[in-house]
C-alpha cells in the first residue's frame, strides 16, 4: 500500500523568509511524487513532480522540492515567501511498481505568509 | 484556453433527491477523475475513467454513479443513497491514466450542500 503524510496542519512564515512544507511517503517501490497548491474555493494547481533523476526538483512560482530516499521525504521549499503564497498545499504519491493504480493525496498543509 | 469546467459552482440537494454534477474538459485527455474533498481529509477518489465507455470505482464510490459517453464529459450523480453528501467535489483529467507520471489538471469544484 502507498501512503503520504503531511505532519503540519499549518505553517506560518514571515514574508521574505524561506519556507518549508513537509511531506513524507511510504511505497513499496520507487515513487512518483507531486506537489499541488489550492487557493480558496478553487481546484488544485500542479506545482512540480519528481519521477527520477536529480533529487532537487524546480517548479512553478519559484517553488522547489527535495527528494530524499533515505528519509522518504519530499519537502516543498521556497527561498523567499510572498504573501500571495498563502494557500493550501497538497503532497501526492503514486507507486508505479506497487500495483496500486491510484494517486494518494496528503491531508494538506495550510501555509500562512505574514506581511 | 484549454481547461476543465465544472458546473454548477454551488448546488443544494433535498433529501431523497439525486443531483448531477457536470465536468467538461477540452484538453483532449483520455483519463478523468472525481474526488471528494472534506476539511482535514485531503482528496478521496470516487470514480475514475481511463477511456470512453469505461470507468472504475475509487475508494468511496458508494452512493455515487458516473458515465463516460464522450471523451470530453464525465458527469457525477450523487444519489439519495449517499447519506453525507455535503462536500467540495473536484473533477480532474490527465493525459494518460493512473498508470503514468503525468500530473492531473483540476476544475474549480462544485460545493454541494444539503437543504
Amino acid at each position: 500500500a502507498q501512503s503520504v503524510a503531511q505532519p503540519e496542519d499549518q505553517v506560518n512564515v514571515a514574508e521574505g523568509n524561506p519556507l518549508t512544507v513537509k511531506c513524507t511517503y511510504s511505497v513499496s517501490g520507487n515513487p512518483y511524487l507531486f506537489w499541488y497548491v489550492q487557493y480558496p474555493n478553487r481546484g488544485l494547481q500542479f506545482l512540480l513532480k519528481y519521477i527520477t533523476g536529480d533529487n532537487l526538483v524546480k517548479g512553478s512560482y519559484g517553488f522547489e522540492a527535495e527528494f530524499n530516499k533515505s528519509q522518504t521525504s519530499f519537502h516543498l521549499k521556497k527561498p523567499s515567501a510572498l504573501v500571495s503564497d498563502s494557500a493550501l498545499y497538497f503532497c501526492a504519491v503514486r507507486d508505479p511498481d506497487g500495483g496500486y493504480q491510484k494517486v494518494t493525496f496528503g491531508t494538506g498543509t495550510k501555509l500562512q505568509v505574514i506581511p | 484556453d484549454g481547461g476543465i469546467t465544472q458546473s454548477p459552482k454551488y448546488l443544494f440537494r433535498k433529501e431523497g433527491q439525486n443531483v448531477t454534477l457536470s465536468c467538461e474538459q477540452n484538453l483532449n485527455h483520455d483519463a478523468m477523475y472525481w474526488y471528494r474533498q472534506d476539511p482535514g481529509q485531503g482528496l478521496r477518489l470516487i470514480y475514475y475513467s481511463q477511456i470512453v465507455n469505461d470507468f472504475q470505482k475509487g475508494d468511496i464510490a458508494e452512493g455515487y454513479s458516473v458515465s463516460r459517453e464522450k471523451k470530453e464529459s464525465f458527469p457525477l450523480t450523487v444519489t439519495s443513497a449517499q447519506k453525507n453528501p455535503t462536500a467540495f467535489y473536484l473533477c480532474a483529467s490527465s493525459r494518460q491514466g493512473l498508470n503514468s507520471n503525468q500530473p492531473q489538471h483540476f476544475g474549480d469544484g462544485t460545493r454541494l450542500s444539503i437543504l
